[in-house]
């Protein structure tokens, strides 16, 4: 069956350091991934998005790989502060009408 | 501040009542979506409207139901609700939603529903 993970439920780190989040999914073949941010009690707001045949993508302190043979993507955040704490979450953005699969998220608490 | 407008931005009520929640954007958008997210989990597909007819029902209940009066607008009709229905409800759009995918989501700040 379709799955989709985000390896940690929460993850802590110091400001200043970077943070990297994972997601992986096993059975899908995307054509998109899609990353958000959301706040508590807000809904989620749209950060980057990554197509299959890109290895990388940038915004800023914002970092986002895609390994489509290992089925990963990698969110990293440099030089982290603590008003980049939230819940990402990852999303799988398949063809054929199907709609995004959201992971778990994360939950990022950078700590001052 | 999110393009996509919801409310009311918290509603209560009881399980006999019928209620409404609202959507709206003006961004041209021609896929709108209702997500239903409780604490701490990821937010939930209900209903896609694609071009203004409903493409998706992920085997929501029936005291659920979902109109698109025209592009701009979603609306998510409520009745005879449970306790266990009580989650933020989110509505979205994106551009499209088709063959190529989904695209990006605009969100917008959702409305927390409290069933008594």
């Amino acid at each position: 069956s379709q799955k989709i993970e985000q390896n940690s439920e929460a993850l802590n780190i110091q400001e200043g350091k970077t943070a990297t989040l994972t997601c992986n999914y096993t059975n899908y073949s995307p054509a998109y991934l899609q990353w958000y941010r959301q706040d508590p009690g807000r809904g989620p707001v749209f950060l980057l998005l990554i197509r299959e045949n890109e290895k990388e993508k940038r915004k800023e302190r914002l970092k986002v790989t895609f390994d489509t043979t290992l089925k990963q993507s990698l969110f990293h955040i440099t030089a982290s502060q603590p008003a980049d704490s939230a819940t990402y979450l990852c999303a799988l953005d398949a063809r054929g009408n199907t709609p995004l699969v959201f992971g778990k998220g994360t939950r990022l608490s950078v700590i001052a | 501040d999110t393009e996509v407008t919801q409310t009311p931005k918290h509603l209560v009520m009881g399980m006999t009542n019928k209620k409404s929640l609202k959507c709206e954007q003006h961004m041209g958008h021609r896929a709108m979506y209702w997500y239903k997210q409780k604490a701490k989990k990821p937010p939930e597909l209900m209903f896609v409207y694609s071009y203004e007819k409903l493409s998706i029902n992920e085997s929501v209940p029936s005291r659920f139901s979902p109109e698109c009066p025209n592009s701009s607008l979603l609306n998510l009709h409520l009745h005879a609700l449970q306790p266990e229905d009580s989650a933020l409800y989110l509505c979205a759009s994106s551009l499209g939603q088709g063959p190529s995918g989904t695209g990006e989501l605009f969100f917008g700040e959702g409305s927390r529903l409290t069933v008594l």
